[in-house]
């Protein structure tokens, strides 16, 4: 089945250590998207990617470091720089066509990180 | 992107048409209006998106009002499962990934 595929459901970091979250798709999608979502808060944009080996920042990536070295992949690294990184994370992609017409985006089904 | 307003909850009985609105009154003309929902500790679902026309899918109806400076997303005949928190998104859709932001939403409850 095609859809976006985030790893692990769970996570948990140390004080200073950097993690790395995963995200894979297989919708053959050019866009790849991160966002962090805080307890009853609405989801704010870390990255995004409109192609491979290009990336742009959000609205909150200080902290955050990504890439971009395949299509199907865009993991987020949440460095020891982010010092409140407890929170849900959620990958998505689009694809582009004809403006307004496939611009959905596709969500996977989160990483809850939380510090230990 | 235009900014959006939604009223923070909603109660509904199961069975009965849900009506959530949103008010997008700095709409541009370029700018299309998108739903999403999210059920409790997934990832956002997309539902519809409009123009300026009224949409209808299987899943819901979107009605834009004439001035483009509101909106209504309509659930027909809402089920206990449709319990979730709605993203009304206003956003010029110009074929290439942009910033989407998505706000606080309504959170609609559905009840017996």
């Amino acid at each position: 089945d095609g859809g976006i595929t985030q790893s692990p459901k769970y996570l948990f970091r140390k004080e200073g250590q950097n993690v790395t979250l995963s995200c894979e798709q297989n919708l053959n999608h050019d866009a790849m998207y991160w966002y962090r979502q805080d307890p009853g808060q609405g989801l704010r944009l870390i990255y995004y990617s409109q192609i491979v080996n290009d990336f742009q920042k959000g609205d909150i990536a200080e902290g955050y470091s990504v890439s971009r070295e395949k299509k199907e992949s865009f993991p987020l690294t949440v460095t020891s720089a982010q010092k409140n990184p407890t929170a849900f994370y959620l990958c998505a992609s689009s694809s582009f066509g004809r403006p307004g017409t496939n611009e959905k985006l596709f969500f996977g089904s989160g990483t809850q990180l939380s510090v230990l | 992107d235009a900014k959006t307003t939604q009223p923070p909850s909603m109660d509904c009985a199961e069975g009965r048409a849900a009506n959530l609105p949103c008010n997008h009154s700095t709409i541009s003309g370029n700018e299309y209006v998108y739903w999403y929902r999210q059920i409790h500790s997934q990832g956002p679902q997309y539902i519809i998106h409009g123009l300026k026309n009224n949409e209808t899918n299987e899943m819901a109806s979107l009605i834009i009002t004439e001035d483009r400076k509101s909106s209504t997303l309509i659930l027909p005949h809402a089920t206990l499962r449709d319990t979730a928190v709605y993203y009304c998104i206003v956003r010029v859709a110009t074929g290439t990934a942009s910033k989407l932001t998505f706000g606080t939403g309504t959170r609609l409850q559905v009840t017996l």
